[in-house]
């Protein structure tokens, strides 16, 4: 696609389902990232993957996140048994990476309610 | 490691007054760097970028930073804000290459009338 897209663009859950969000990142670019943006606050680094490499996981916040980037394309973030302080919208980004790396591209967010 | 700080998590400003939102980043080797803007309900968007010796970098909506090496410094200017501009303003860093992309925490940019 022209962006990069994530879905859903909004999901309500119950406090203790796992969720699943997702990100298309633009085809061909090697570098993806998750932030979150917890309301009024700034983007909270959470995962950055880099082609075939290991992610950098330092920001995951505890291990009921975790990410994985299939064929080095789609992303899925998964929260399990999500806590109401997980409420928040999760920014994906991709870019060219390598020497190309000048700029992220971010999708719209998944605007996450745990209720 | 690289870091970037924004100073200043709110910045009032009256439309037709200057707009100075302030970036200092922290790197062993020149970065690039990148000025992002979040419009109320919205992704974010990019407004510029240094990646290159034109240390003098313009963007869109009339917003232009200056790569000051010495200062390492990244500060961005509009000479007249207008009120489409309220909007909160990142600045990011990342190395020349492979490597992740930081942010700052961000500056909310008010304009009154």
């Amino acid at each position: 696609g022209a962006g990069v897209s994530q879905s859903p663009s909004n999901k309500v859950t119950e406090k203790g389902k796992d969720v699943e969000l997702r990100c298309d990142p633009i085809s061909g670019h090697t570098a993806l990232y998750w932030y979150r943006q917890r309301l009024g606050q700034g983007l909270e680094f959470l995962i950055y993957f880099q082609g075939n490499s290991a992610p950098d996981k330092s920001g995951l916040p505890s291990d009921r996140f975790s990410a994985e980037r299939t064929g080095g394309s789609v992303s899925t973030l998964t929260i399990q048994r999500t806590q109401q302080e997980d409420s928040a919208v999760y920014l994906c980004a991709s870019s060219p990476g390598g020497q190309q790396n000048t700029e992220a591209f971010f999708g719209q967010g998944t605007r996450l309610t745990v209720v | 490691a690289q870091s970037v700080t924004q100073l200043g998590s709110h910045v009032s400003v009256s439309e037709g007054a200057l707009v100075l939102l302030r970036c200092n980043y922290s790197s062993s080797v020149p970065p690039y760097l990148f000025w992002y803007v979040q419009y109320p309900n919205q992704g974010l968007q990019l407004l510029l970028k240094y990646t290159s010796a034109a240390t003098l970098v313009k963007g869109i909506n009339g917003f232009e930073a200056e790569f000051k090496k010495s200062e390492t410094s990244f500060h961005l200017t509009k000479p007249s804000a207008h009120m489409s501009d309220a909007a909160e303003y990142f600045c990011a860093v990342s190395p020349r290459g492979w490597g992740k992309l930081q942010f700052g925490a961000g500056t909310q940019v008010v304009v009154t009338p």
